[in-house]
Formats: structure tokens, C-alpha cells, sequence
């Protein structure tokens, strides 16, 4: 079976700072990985994914995510973050089942 | 990108009415579509599984004859809330599936059962 952990609930971070949000996966098949993004009140947005190829995936915003499979992680980073960037964020793994399985969500508070 | 549209945006229904939301995909055609509950602050949990002109499959735990699903077209799938409750006041997310593995996420449905 598939899961992931993402094991901060909430990371405050100032605004222009490098920010890493964790998450860890368990697969027992090939592992496609995602993160999503949800503004207050809306649906998901993907930021990128993982399918295979290369292990460092760059997505939309600035945002980009290193696979590791020694370390089972799939870590998202951002460089320099922005007010606007204040959000919820999901690591998902796609389940044998072809569905995505969610993580708790971690939540970004960019402080100006 | 392809885009999923979900109607209606919020809905306020009384104890014991029927809900329908509709989720379409507007430039692509959705072989499966997916619905997802959203508790406050908490991840989403998949309901269901849809698929164009078959039963869905739903997940367990989740009563498929309070949560009733069709997905009659290959790009429209409903949801209805049959006889709510306040219990069932939540954030209700569908996503379509374009091709290979990627899902589109509609905005979400808030449902509050009065």
C-alpha cells in the first residue's frame, strides 16, 4: 500500500527566505509523487509532479521537488518565497488503485 | 492547462433536503472523475470513483445511498446529498482525470447543512 507523511502541520517562514516543506512516501510499486497547492477556499492546483527521469522536478511558482529514493522523501523547496505564496500544500502519491492518496497538508505562513 | 468546474460554488440546504453539485470538465473529456470530502483543516478523503456510463466505486466508510453518484457523460458527474445532515457540512472537491495519471481539480463545493 501507498502513503506519504508530511510531518509539519505548519512552517512559518519570512518572507524572501528558502523554504522546504517535507514529505515522506511508502510504496511498495513504482512511485509516482505530486504536490498541490489549495488557496482558502479553492480547489487543488499542481504544482509537479513525479514520474520518472530526473530526480530534481521543477514546477510552477518557483517551486521545485528533489526525489529520493534512499530517503524515501519527496521534498519541496522554494528558493525565495512571497506573501503570495501563503498556502496549503499536499504531497499525494498515486495508489495501485490509480487514485491519488493525500498527505495531512502543511501549511505555509509567509510572515512580511 | 484543462480546467474542472464545479456548480454550485456554496449551497445552505436545510436538515433533511437533497443536494445535487455537478462537476465538468470544459475543454476535455473525463473517462473517470473523482469526488473528494474536505474536512476544515484536515487533507482530502476520496469518496468515490466515476466513470462515464458505470457504477462508482466508492471508498469504505462512504454510504453510497446518502452519497449518490452519476456520471452520465464524459464530462459531467453529479453529486448528490440525499436527506442531509448537519454532519454532513463539509468541502466538497471533484477532480477529473485527462489522461495517463494526471487528475484537474475543481474549485469545491461548501455544503452547510442547516
Amino acid at each position: 500500500a501507498q502513503s506519504v507523511t508530511q510531518l509539519d502541520s505548519q512552517v512559518p517562514v519570512f518572507e524572501e527566505a528558502p523554504v522546504e516543506l517535507r514529505c515522506n512516501y511508502s510504496s511498495s510499486v513504482s512511485v509516482y509523487l505530486f504536490w498541490y497547492v489549495q488557496y482558502p477556499n479553492q480547489g487543488l492546483q499542481l504544482l509537479l509532479k513525479y514520474l520518472s527521469g530526473s530526480t530534481l522536478v521543477k514546477g510552477i511558482n518557483g517551486f521545485e521537488a528533489e526525489f529520493n529514493k534512499s530517503q524515501t522523501s519527496f521534498h519541496l523547496r522554494k528558493p525565495s518565497v512571497h506573501i503570495s505564496d501563503t498556502a496549503e500544500y499536499f504531497c499525494a502519491v498515486l495508489t495501485g488503485a490509480n487514485n491519488l492518496f493525500f498527505g495531512t497538508g502543511t501549511r505555509l505562513t509567509v510572515i512580511p | 492547462g484543462a480546467v474542472v468546474s464545479q456548480h454550485p460554488s456554496w449551497v445552505i440546504c436545510k436538515s433533511g433536503t437533497s443536494v445535487k453539485i455537478e462537476c465538468r470538465s470544459l475543454d476535455f473529456q473525463a473517462t473517470t472523475m473523482f469526488w473528494y470530502r474536505q474536512f476544515p483543516k484536515q487533507s482530502l478523503m476520496l469518496m468515490a470513483t466515476s466513470n462515464e456510463g458505470s457504477k462508482a466505486t466508492y471508498e469504505q466508510g462512504v454510504e453510497k445511498d446518502k452519497f449518490l453518484i452519476n456520471h452520465a457523460s464524459l464530462t459531467l458527474s453529479t453529486l448528490t446529498v440525499t436527506s442531509a445532515h448537519p454532519e454532513d457540512s463539509s468541502f466538497y472537491i471533484c477532480s477529473a482525470r485527462h489522461e495517463s495519471y494526471e487528475q484537474y481539480f475543481g474549485p469545491g463545493t461548501r455544503l452547510t447543512v442547516t
